[in-house]
């Protein structure tokens, strides 16, 4: 089946620092999603990107989706402690089919 | 508004007693997915409801494992006979069935499963 390829596994920054992570896929998604996942809960939508090419911002979050529909990364702006936790990428395929997701990248945040 | 809800929150079982985990989803979400997370892994899909259409089962893991969505709207996945292997947190997601942000999978807390 499908597989998204999710680096780094873990990160560990300082406070006020810029984080990056990406995705990659061996086939096409045509929607890529971002999740945050806090002990203990689901996982909460980030940023969601439809169109190959498209660069989306929420606040201090930037996600692109890559030109090729194989991969996709997750900037963080200016790291602050709410910031740690799991983030995972996700891929589909059409409509609201089943989400293939990658590992997830853990993040540590050191103040 | 309320969000998925799932219950138990936690289940302890022996190994090879059944159990069932409840999914509450977003009040006029028509789709439903069962995920599982393993620990340190990510999302695995297990099944998916969409309306009065069949479920795409094609993730289940085993025939050990079934779910129903009774209504379009409260979903039970059951785990026959549980194994060891079957330890997992079980995360269900509901979504309008269209496209755009607004429409994507929304999770609830999830259960986690502990097979003793």
């Amino acid at each position: 089946g499908q597989q998204l390829n999710q680096s780094p596994q873990s990160m560990f920054i300082q406070e006020g620092e810029d984080v990056s992570m990406n995705c990659t896929s061996s086939s096409i998604f045509n929607t890529w999603l971002w999740y945050k996942q806090d002990p203990g809960e689901g996982p909460v939508l980030l940023i969601a990107l439809y169109k190959a090419g498209e660069l989306t911002s929420n606040g201090r979050l930037t996600a692109q989706f890559g030109i090729t529909r194989k991969d996709s990364f997750l900037n963080i702006s200016a790291s602050i402690p709410s910031d740690v936790g799991i983030y995972f990428c996700a891929g589909r395929n059409s409509g609201n089919t089943p989400l293939v997701f990658g590992k997830g990248t853990r993040l540590s945040v050191i103040a | 508004g309320a969000g998925v809800s799932q219950s138990p929150s936690n289940k302890v079982t022996e190994k090879g007693k059944d159990v069932e985990l409840r999914c509450d989803p977003i009040s006029g979400h028509t789709a439903l997915y069962w995920y599982r997370q393993s620990l340190g892994q990510g999302l695995e899909f297990l099944i998916y409801f969409q309306g009065n259409s069949a479920p795409d089962k094609s993730g289940l893991p085993s025939d050990r494992f079934s779910a129903e969505r009774t209504g379009g709207s409260v979903s039970t996945l059951t785990i026959q006979r549980t194994q060891q292997e079957d330890s997992a947190v079980y995360l269900c997601a509901s979504s309008l069935f269209s496209t755009g942000t607004s429409y994507e999978q929304y999770f609830g807390p999830g259960t986690r499963l502990t097979v003793t």
